[in-house]
């Protein structure tokens, strides 16, 4: 079945840096764009940024512009989010979602469970 | 940027009973709009898209409708596996970017 499994969370300090994963199956990974999303602690769900199929369009939210990086790997149905200089209000778990195709719509149809990030010293 | 603002909070109500929430946008977003149902420590799960549209394996229970800036989704007899939170979405056309609403707590009462 369609399914996205995000990995790669941990602890980290202010400052560091973390590389997060998602691996996809049950679809054909390369024709769709891919969307992070967040949700801090207590908190709602915030959009982090989203990568077009080929990897040729990458949008991100202001609060994590310069510091997060999309990228995707097509031959391993992988996406990832580098994540530097982080934050105390990084602090979230980290979730990958399918956008519904190639290009960037509307809406977000498949999701993970997500990864937690901590950053703390 | 267009803010998604969602009442009330918090809905108490009983298994069977009918729940209405809504999302009010602070600008037109015409029908491009989505609501999810979030469970703690699951994956979110798409309900509605484009305002009035069941995602795949949604029950018919679940309802949206709306246009421009004031939409609504309806669960017409809760059930328990219904009790959750749940957030509307939107896209803002250029740059794309996504914003979600506050989220509505559906619990039990």
């Amino acid at each position: 079945q369609v399914q996205l499994v995000e990995s790669g969370g941990g602890v980290v300090q202010p400052g560091g840096s973390l590389r997060l994963s998602c691996g996809a199956s049950g679809f054909t990974f390369r024709t769709y764009a891919m969307h992070w999303v967040r949700q801090a602690p207590g908190k709602g769900l915030e959009w982090v940024g989203v990568l077009s199929y080929d990897a040729s369009h990458e949008y991100h939210a202001d609060s994590v512009k310069g510091r997060f990086t999309i990228s995707r790997d097509n031959s391993k149905s992988t996406l990832f989010l580098q994540v530097n200089s982080l934050r105390p209000e990084d602090t979230a778990v980290y979730y990958c979602a399918r956008d519904p195709g190639p290009g960037i719509h509307y809406n977000m149809d498949v999701w993970g469970k997500g990864t937690t990030v901590t950053v703390s010293s | 940027e267009i803010v998604l603002t969602q009442s009330p909070a918090t809905l108490s109500l009983s298994p069977g009973e009918r729940a209405t929430l809504s999302c009010r946008a602070s600008q037109s977003v015409s029908t491009h709009l989505a609501w999810y149902q979030h469970k703690p420590g699951q994956a979110p799960r798409l309900l509605i898209y484009e305002a009035s549209n069941r995602a795949t394996g949604i029950p018919a229970r679940f309802s949206g409708s709306g246009s421009g800036t004031d939409f609504t989704l309806i669960i017409s007899s809760l059930e328990a596996e219904d009790f959750a939170v749940y957030y509307c979405q939107q896209r803002n056309n250029w740059p794309p970017s996504f914003t979600f609403g506050p989220g509505t707590k559906v619990d039990i009462k």
